[in-house]
This record gives C-alpha cells, structure tokens and sequence, in this order.
C-alpha cells in the first residue's frame, strides 16, 4: 500500500530532551516536507526536501532540523524542544518538486512538549 | 502578496447540499486545491482546478473561477462522515503551497 509515515504518533516530553520524529515514503517520491498545525494558524511548512541530500528552510524552521540521506526517510528534530513546538506534525511527500504536485501526508505526531 | 480566505464555520444538515467558499489572491495562478482534513487526521487530497469551471467527482463538485479568484467546493447529499475541515490551498513561490485555515463543516442528523 502507497503511504506516509511517522513515527511515533502521540509523544509527551520535557523541555530540552532531543527528540526524533521519523518519516517514510513507500511511492518513491522526490519532495518530502514537514508541516506544523495549529488551532488558528493553518498549516505551516518546517522544513522541506527537493531530494536526497537537498533541503531547504520553509516557513517556521527555527528549533528544528531534518535531513534526507534517503530518498524514503525525512527524519524531523527537534535538538531542544520548548514548550512552543507543542503541535501537531504532518510528514508529506509528492512525485516532483512542483507545488502543482499532489501532496500526500502521512497520519500526523501530536507532541507535547512540558 | 499571496492570500487565502475561507469562512471558519459551516454547519449544514445530513441529506443537504453546502458550498464552501474560498477566495485567493497570488501572483500568477498554477491552479487550486481542496482537501479534506477530519479531525486529528491528515488532510486528503479532494480536487484540482487549473481551468475555469465546474469539476464533479460523485458527491464532491468543485468550481473555478480564475478571473475572480474564486473558488467553491460543492458537496451533495451530504453525510454525518462528511464532518470535516475542508482547506483551500493554491501554489505560491518557491514550490510552496499557500493553505488557507480552512473550514470546518458540521453535519447535523
């Protein structure tokens, strides 16, 4: 089955404790990217990636890192986490690098950050 | 500059049909799209209009019009599952998309 995913799905953590949310892509797709929701903000892009080993800031990048060794895996760090990164997470990914390109997310990680 | 304006709210009652709206202003037009996002889960890909007119995909009809910068999705015979967010989102610069906050449609029995 063609899919996102991410993991872990719901995680609670403490200021300051590095944590890894993991992405992966099964439809060989080129762009991968992170989005932020929150209540009364929309989605926000984090991070994105035209392919492996290129990435790019988007909208909302401070306090977060990403890389893409692989075409398949976008990996989202946060290497401090404060308590306003507390959000909801959506890994995406699309055949090219347009943004007319239909964009497939994958099941989102509610963090809370204490 | 680059905008998207949807209204908040909708409720509309099971068996009706509703139209949400959305308005968009960019710099150069490639097209918009309109997904669904029910609570808690990822949004889901809907429509995409590049021409003018009125798409229809069962239920679901969504409408373009480019000299107004306007758009509408329509939905039909509408159904308690159909409780959702619905985001208008249309392609800005630098390969981005450019989301609206989107709507949220409540269905009542």
């Amino acid at each position: 089955e063609a899919q996102v995913t991410q993991n872990p799905r719901y995680l609670i953590t403490v200021t300051g404790k590095k944590l890894t949310v993991t992405c992966s892509q099964n439809m060989n797709h080129e762009y991968m990217s992170w989005y932020r929701q929150d209540p009364g903000l929309g989605l926000r892009q984090i991070y994105y990636s035209m392919n492996v080993e290129v990435t790019d800031k988007g909208d909302v990048p401070e306090g977060y890192k990403v890389s893409r060794k692989e075409k398949r895996n976008f990996p989202l760090i946060l290497e401090s986490p404060s308590p306003n990164q507390t959000s909801l997470y959506f890994c995406a990914s699309s055949f090219g690098g347009r943004s007319t390109d239909t964009q497939y997310f994958g099941p989102g990680t509610r963090l809370t950050v204490l | 500059g680059q905008n998207i304006d949807q209204p908040t709210e909708m409720t509309a009652t099971e068996g009706a049909i509703v139209q949400i709206n959305c308005t968009y202003q960019t710099s150069g037009f490639n097209g918009l799209f309109w997904y669904q996002q029910h609570a808690g889960e990822a949004p889901t890909f809907l429509s995409y209009n590049v021409l003018d007119g009125l798409e229809e995909k069962g239920r679901f009809s969504s409408f373009l019009s480019r000299s107004k910068g306007y758009s509408y999705l329509l939905l039909k015979e509408l159904q308690m599952k159909d409780s959702a967010s619905y985001l208008c989102a249309v392609p800005g610069n630098n390969r981005k998309l450019i989301w609206g906050l989107g709507t949220s449609l409540g269905v009542n029995p």
